[in-house]
């Protein structure tokens, strides 16, 4: 079974100042992929940032990037500049090994951007 | 390039009463999944179509959920009949292959039973 566990319920942020996102995981695969979502007010999850369980490099998208800590089973998002429209709700997901297996998401942290 | 359609954005309706929710799937994805999303929660999946074939439909509610993708494009949920704890946000996604990275997600259906 897949757990994606994200601890804070909410987190504050400066304009322009970075932020980090926590996630852990858990899973028996030995391969798998995760991924951060971001939904803003609209209700659409709008893709972010794809990790793979091999990838030898954290995963940069532009201001994302991923803080993957494979040992740690950690999965941390880390948004640099923050704009007032990072403000919305940030999903951690994974996906074990084959294509079969199901997006299992987290719980979700909301940001609030502020000036 | 149109993203994914849902309708309607918004259904209140009364206990017992069915509800049927419509997605409309980026052009040529074949992979389609309908999650759930309970309020403060993730999306949680309820089914999951390979073209017309439902390939993961174990999280659904059989007794009052069905869902049917007829020509492999769009798909329909329904629920009949509904009850108080239904009252969620139904989201579709579609991706081109069961295996690519990224689903691409509608707005979302947001359902209240009273």
């Amino acid at each position: 079974a897949q757990k994606i566990t994200q601890t804070q319920p909410g987190m504050f942020v400066q304009e322009k100042e970075a932020v980090t996102l926590d996630c852990t995981y858990d899973t028996s695969d030995p391969s798998y992929g995760l991924f951060w979502y971001k939904q803003p007010s609209s209700g659409e999850m709008i893709f972010l940032i794809y990790q793979g369980s091999y990838d030898q490099q954290n995963a940069t998208e532009g201001r994302y990037s991923l803080n993957f800590q494979k040992a740690r089973k950690s999965a941390n998002l880390v948004i640099s500049a923050s704009q007032l429209g990072d403000s919305a709700m940030y999903f951690c997901a994974m996906r074990g090994g084959g294509t079969a297996s199901k997006l299992t998401f987290g719980t979700g942290t909301r940001l609030q951007v502020t000036l | 390039e149109a993203g994914v359609v849902q309708s309607p954005r918004y259904k209140i309706i009364e206990k017992k009463q069915p509800v049927a929710f419509w997605c409309n799937p980026i052009s040529g994805h074949n992979t389609l999944y309908w999650y759930l999303q309970n309020l403060g929660q993730g999306p949680e999946l309820l089914i999951r179509y390979e073209n017309e074939e439902a390939v993961d439909d174990s999280q659904l509610p059989k007794d009052r959920f069905s869902a049917e993708r007829l020509k492999g494009v769009d798909s329909t949920l329904k629920i009949q009949p509904a009850e108080l704890g239904d009252s969620a946000v139904y989201l579709c996604a579609s991706s081109s292959s069961a295996g690519a990275r990224e689903l691409f997600f509608g707005e979302g259906s947001r359902l209240t039973v009273l």
